[in-house]
This record gives structure tokens, C-alpha cells and sequence, in this order.
């Protein structure tokens, strides 16, 4: 089946830095992928739909100026956490659709 | 908007017991339905999915049917493993395969030997 990964999967950081998190489709193409946020025994927030070719769509309440997202090429998209701080520390999780949404793995991040 | 809610967890159960996580919906036109799994540290895995109404969705012993008419599309196993321990979460998707996914809150489930 088709398999979505990710990068890192684990990221420690201070506060203050900038953390960038990559989502690759490896054996398809995607023109459309989805970010999400998983806090402790949550479910998944969508936080928005990167687009290749355009602008991402955040959904409402996600600040687009802290979380960046590019969507560099029909097979990548990149999240940046800008000047992370401690309350961003989460599960980020992406998806892209092949018949079905393929989520990755995960990226834990930590600020300390 | 769409919106999917699911019991409450966590389930905790006796191996070889029976399973049922309920999930209704609310949504316009004919959403298509899933059950993903999350293993405690990994990511999620679709583990059933249903595209239309009466559809029967089945994997690795689960199974959920798409009932319009209740708006329901609850899981059931016949008889849990230790091994089947996992967040389990109900989603919709509007017709469109590239449409984001609406989740419910997620069901712990803990199965003890």
C-alpha cells in the first residue's frame, strides 16, 4: 500500500527555535496533504490543508505566521514551527490521499 | 459542519471478550466512514473503512456496518486480544478522497490476559 512517512519522528528542542517537520509521499504523488495535532488522549486536530503550487488553508484558530507550511513538490510538504514554545509541544501527524488518506508516523515534539 | 462522536473510553475488557465501540455522525450527502487504530507510540493505521450505505467495512476480526438510518458505524469484535490494546477513532470524509478527515474523540481500549 502506499506509505506516507515522515521526519523526525522525535525532536527535542529550546524554546525560542524553529522546528521543521517533513511529510513525504513515497511511492505517489499528492497535491493536496493535511496536517494534524494530537495532544495526550486527544484526537486529532486538523490545522491545515497544504496545497501544492498555492497557499496552505488553516483552519480557524491556527496561526499561520507560527506554523509554516510549504508544499514544496507533488510528493513533500513541510511544517515549520516558528519560535517554538512549550505549549507547542505535540503530535504532529500528516496525511495524504491515495484512494484513502495514508497518515505517517508522527512527529513528537517536545520545547523545552 | 460534520461531526463524528464516539463512546467514551477506556474500554478495558478480558481477552477473548467481545468488542463494541459505538460512533454516530452528523453530515450532509453520503460521507464515506472509517475506523483507524493507534498503537500505543505509532501513528495511525485505517483498519476499516465503508463507502456506502449497508456497506460492511472488516478487518483483522473487526467489523462495522454503515447504517444510514441511525447514522452509526460501531465497531465490533467477536473475541479482543491482549494485542488489539490501542486508541481507536471513527472518522468521515466527504465524498471527494481528498477531503480532510472528521474524527471522534478516540476510544482507548485495554484488553487484559
Amino acid at each position: 500500500g502506499a506509505v506516507v512517512s515522515q521526519h523526525p519522528s522525535w525532536v527535542i528542542c529550546k524554546s525560542g527555535t524553529s522546528v521543521k517537520i517533513e511529510c513525504r509521499s513515497l511511492d505517489f504523488q499528492a497535491t493536496t496533504m493535511f496536517w494534524y495535532r494530537q495532544f495526550p488522549k486527544q484526537s486529532l486536530m486538523l490545522m491545515a490543508t497544504s496545497n501544492e503550487g498555492s497557499k496552505a488553508t488553516y483552519e480557524q484558530g491556527v496561526e499561520k505566521d507560527k506554523f509554516l507550511i510549504n508544499h514544496a513538490s507533488l510528493t513533500l510538504s513541510t511544517l515549520t514551527v516558528t519560535s517554538a514554545h512549550p505549549e507547542d509541544s505535540s503530535f504532529y501527524i500528516c496525511s495524504a490521499p491515495f484512494g484513502t488518506q495514508y497518515f505517517g508516523p508522527g512527529t513528537r515534539l517536545l520545547v523545552l | 459542519g460534520d461531526s463524528v462522536t464516539q463512546m467514551e473510553g477506556p474500554v478495558t475488557l478480558s481477552e477473548e471478550a467481545c468488542l463494541t465501540i459505538n460512533c454516530t455522525y452528523t453530515a450532509t450527502g453520503y460521507p464515506s466512514l472509517f475506523w483507524y487504530v493507534q498503537y500505543p507510540g505509532e501513528g495511525l493505521q485505517l483498519l476499516l473503512k465503508a463507502t456506502k450505505a449497508d456497506d460492511k467495512g472488516s478487518n483483522k476480526g473487526f467489523e462495522a456496518t454503515y447504517r444510514k438510518e441511525t447514522t452509526s458505524f460501531h465497531l465490533e469484535k467477536g473475541s479482543v486480544q491482549v494485542s488489539d490494546s490501542a486508541v481507536y477513532f471513527c472518522a468521515l470524509s466527504g465524498n471527494n478522497a481528498g477531503n480532510m478527515l472528521t474524527f471522534g474523540g478516540g476510544t482507548r481500549l485495554m484488553v487484559k490476559p
